[in-house]
């Protein structure tokens, strides 16, 4: 079956720090990769995707790039911002899944000034 | 333009009570589906409806039942709460047209069972 794999947080930066929040997974088939943040209170929303091995998903100054021979897809951000304090989740689906998302269990960001 | 709207935002049932979840969405999206977020667990797949006029079961359906009355709307029936079924629960859309469309989640509605 599909599973994925993320860092347990929570994770605390100072604000202009360097982030990697990584994610491993494992399908059967060929998935397609996203990270979602939810921020307080609110529902998920997409950060960003990939949907073949070595594309780079960005979005927002994230990056992620879905490497196949590693089975990762690890969140990159080069400076982070107290807004960008949220819970960040790494999921998949595969071809002929009815797009249905596998999650990771979630890490919490927080970006103190 | 709303996207995906859930009710009722937050609801205290006692065991054994019933309760509907509504959810509704105006970006005529063929799939709808629902999850439940559990601390430490992520979001786990309940049912989902891949188009108008079928539903099928996901990771954890027991305990719920789901009706996709029209295009736009997709309720949750707890037919007899339980405290496990304490959650936050989030709906979800997509076009899937393609198989891998993003899916567009409401604001979620957090679930207390006394």
């Amino acid at each position: 079956g599909n599973s994925v794999t993320q860092m347990e947080g929570p994770v605390t930066l100072s604000e202009e720090a360097f982030l990697t929040i990584n994610c491993t997974y494992t399908a059967t088939g060929y998935p397609s990769l996203f990270w979602y943040v939810q921020y307080p209170g609110e529902g998920l929303q997409l950060l960003l995707k990939a949907t073949k091995a070595d594309d780079k998903g960005s979005n927002k100054g994230f990056e992620a790039t879905y490497r196949k021979e590693t089975t990762s897809f690890h969140l990159e951000k080069g400076s982070v911002q107290v807004s960008d304090s949220a819970v960040y989740f790494c999921a998949l689906t595969t071809t002929g899944g009815g797009n249905k998302l596998t999650f990771g269990t979630g890490t919490q960001l927080k970006v103190e000034l | 333009n709303a996207g995906v709207t859930q009710t009722p935002k937050f609801q205290v049932l006692k065991t054994g009570q019933s309760m509907t979840l509504q959810c509704a969405q105006d970006m005529n999206h063929n799939s709808m589906y629902w999850y439940r977020q559990d601390p430490g667990m992520g979001l786990r797949l309940i049912y989902y409806s891949a188009s108008e006029g079928t539903t099928d079961k996901g990771e954890v359906p027991n305990g719920y039942n789901v009706s996709r009355l029209n295009k736009r709307e997709f309720s949750l029936r707890l037919e007899s709460a339980a405290p496990s079924q304490t959650s936050v629960y989030f709906c979800a859309s997509s076009d899937n047209s393609v198989g891998t469309d993003t899916q567009y989640f409401g604001p979620g509605t957090r679930l207390t069972v006394l």
